[in-house]
């Protein structure tokens, strides 16, 4: 079993839709969450920390469960420049990235 | 501010041949990371540094070496490369909190 599960996708929507993305993790010591952004052929980009309030940053919330170990991502009003893959981290301590190997979202106008 | 930059950027190897990938950072990170990303798998750790002289090994460090004489420099060699080793390559560097910054990275093949 993978330490960062997340679906593939693709996720195929068109502007303005909203949309969800799950991560699930098996290490329950785990103390650091992040949603990273990747564009096509380019390097991770962070897009936010997950805290265990949850937290939002404009169209974007966060959300962490540590009983059920998930993490999610919700993204409202899609714009095309949403589109990208989006990996889920997780971190058990400093120093000690475990990375989902991504979930792909197209935005179509 | 550059941020984390590397070379080369891409790179064609023959089974056995040997090379040394260069990361630099200029944002006064104590931290440094070598990553590989394959297709349908997340990126994983091969080697680290949690300071100038120092590394340890991540998840995958067989067959890679790495050192770290300046702060600002985290090097990663391979010394006899091999197609197992075709990937997309990617530094990072943080400072004590764990959010890494990532360099464009380098595609490697090796035929």
């Amino acid at each position: 079993r993978k330490e960062v599960e997340q679906d593939p996708g693709p996720f195929n929507v068109p502007e303005g839709a909203t949309v969800a993305f799950n991560c699930t993790y098996s290490n329950s010591a785990s103390q650091s969450f992040f949603w990273y952004r990747q564009d096509c052929r380019k390097e991770p980009k962070l897009l936010m920390s997950v805290y265990s309030s949850g937290n939002e940053d404009g169209r974007f919330t966060a959300q962490l469960n540590r009983a059920s170990q998930y993490i999610s991502l919700l993204i409202r009003d899609s714009k095309l420049s949403d589109s990208a893959t989006y990996l889920c981290v997780v971190s058990p301590h400093n120093n000690d990235m475990r990375f989902g190997a991504g979930t792909r979202l197209t935005v179509k106008p | 501010n550059a941020g984390v930059t590397q070379t080369p950027k891409f790179r064609v190897l023959k089974t056995g041949q040997s090379m040394t990938l260069l990361c630099a950072q200029d944002m006064n990170h104590e931290y440094m990371y070598w990553y590989r990303q394959d297709p349908g798998m997340g990126l994983r750790l091969i080697h680290y540094s949690v300071g100038e002289g120092t590394t340890a090994k991540g998840e995958v460090p067989d067959g890679y070496n790495v050192s770290r004489l300046k702060k600002q420099n985290f090097l990663l060699g391979l010394e006899s490369a091999a197609p197992s080793q075709t990937s997309v390559y990617f530094c990072a560097s943080s400072r004590t909190s764990p959010e890494q910054y990532f360099g464009p990275g380098t595609r490697l093949t090796v035929t």
